[in-house]
């Protein structure tokens, strides 16, 4: 069975600090992974990564794929508070489906 | 331009009664999704549609629920007779591509059976 499995499950930093977020995923056929920042409404897409080895990067957020070891990391940088969400990724196959984790929920601290 | 639009974004009814959610998706994706999201299971998708035809209901948890799409900028999703197990928030969302892709979630419809 397809699954995808987040750590930590939560995590509590400081303004400032620099975290790692991690998704590893056993998904059939897999050809791309997703991640998602959800506040306290709908999650919000952040970056879709197909390729191993080639870092993308938004601003304070950067994400990477391993499709040997079947992981993929979210990187923030330099914290802020309004980073305090909780960030989903999702593994799919070659169509459509999607197997979402159940998310990394992050606070940062003033 | 406006995103994947929602309605209700609330809902509080008893159970047996009939629910129906609403979703207009963003003009030009041909895809969508409706997803179901609770503290337990996390995200699950529960049907996808292509070209305002589904393509996969496998999701569905019971045949109480049914969903339609009419046409490109309009699907619904509906519960009869709805049960307090229900309860959760459905998301609904479109993407432009038909295989694999970044897909935008609208704001959720909270369901509360009571």
């Amino acid at each position: 069975e397809d699954k995808v499995v987040q750590s930590p499950l939560s995590l509590v930093v400081h303004e400032g600090d620099t975290v790692t977020l991690n998704c590893s995923y056993e998904v059939t056929n897999f050809r791309s992974l997703l991640w998602y920042k959800q506040e306290k409404k709908a999650p919000t897409f952040l970056f879709m990564l197909t390729s191993s080895g080639i870092e993308k990067k938004s601003g304070r957020l950067s994400s990477i794929l391993d499709k040997k070891e079947l992981f993929s990391i979210l990187n923030i940088t330099a914290t802020q508070t309004g980073d305090s969400a909780i960030y989903l990724c999702a593994g799919g196959s070659g169509t459509y489906k999607y197997i979402f984790g159940t998310g990394t929920r992050l606070k940062v601290l003033a | 331009d406006a995103g994947v639009i929602q309605s209700p974004r609330h809902e509080v009814t008893e159970m047996g009664q009939e629910v129906t959610l609403r979703c207009k998706p963003i003009s030009g994706h041909n895809s969508l999704f409706w997803y179901r999201q609770t503290m337990m299971r996390g995200l699950e998708l529960l049907i996808y549609f292509n070209n305002n035809v589904p393509i996969d209901d496998s999701g569905m948890p019971e045949d109480r629920f049914s969903a339609k799409m009419p046409n490109a900028s309009f699907s619904t999703l509906k519960i009869q007779p709805s049960e307090p197990r229900d309860s959760a928030v459905y998301f609904c969302a479109s993407s432009p591509r038909i295989q694999g892709g970044e897909q935008y979630f609208g704001p959720g419809t909270r369901l509360t059976v009571t």
